[in-house]
């Protein structure tokens, strides 16, 4: 009964390689965001969709791109990846853009 | 000025303390404001909303001060388990988004 999960939870992989994660929220959320939190521990949105419509497109490099199949999901494909974006993601909804956000586990992402 | 701005500590209390953050935000118009915890290695989870006259939950205080634009987390006979960086959350000026804090840190000592 999970209320936003992400899959997978640890990735490692090489510089240059393409990779997806992906994320599923049961709570009926109309908003579901993508942020990055780096080894700083600072946390940063990078996309944001309500109701499957991009909302929030922070300045990240087009390497990244969300997909939003359907209101509960929120996918997240990063091309030839690069060692900065060695980072823990974390996926969060909520009802409404001003309302308050509950947290996927996090993926915790080492490019090497 | 950044939008939402935090003490990033840390702070260092002993058990039973009473301990005070302050965050200020830079947009008067904000609506929404939050005060989340995480854990280490852990997702940030909602600790409270903050709401215009003030809320308690239990051992926890939230306050907001428009005219200061500042929010205030109280924290009353600190427990080991309430070691964590808590996060200050306001709904940006486009109302479209929450931005966080940097966050405070936390370690509570017996």
């Amino acid at each position: 009964d999970t209320a936003v999960s992400q899959t997978p939870k640890y990735l490692v992989t090489q510089m240059g390689n393409d990779k997806s994660i992906k994320c599923e929220q049961n709570l009926g959320h109309d908003t579901m965001y993508w942020y990055k939190q780096d080894s700083k521990k600072f946390l940063k949105i990078m996309f944001s969709y309500n109701n499957k419509e991009l909302i929030i497109n922070e300045t990240v490099p087009n390497r990244f791109s969300p997909k939003s199949p359907d209101k509960a999901h929120l996918n997240l494909h990063i091309n030839s990846l690069e060692l900065g974006d060695s980072a823990v993601y974390f996926c969060a909804s909520s009802q409404s853009p001003s309302s308050e956000q509950y947290f996927g586990p996090g993926t915790r992402l080492t490019v090497t | 000025r950044k939008e939402v701005e935090q003490d990033p500590g840390p702070f260092n209390v002993p058990e039973g303390a009473t301990v005070a953050f302050n965050c200020t935000y830079s947009n008067s118009a904000s609506q929404s404001f939050f005060w989340y915890r995480q854990d280490c290695r852990k997702e940030p989870k909602l600790l409270m909303s903050v709401y215009s006259s003030g809320n308690e939950d239990g051992r926890f205080t939230a306050q907001l001060n428009r005219a200061s634009q500042y929010i205030s987390l109280l924290i009353r006979d600190s427990k080991l388990s309430d070691s964590a960086t808590y996060l200050c959350v306001v709904n940006s000026r486009n109302n479209n988004d929450m931005r966080f804090g940097a966050g405070t840190r936390l370690t509570v000592k017996p």
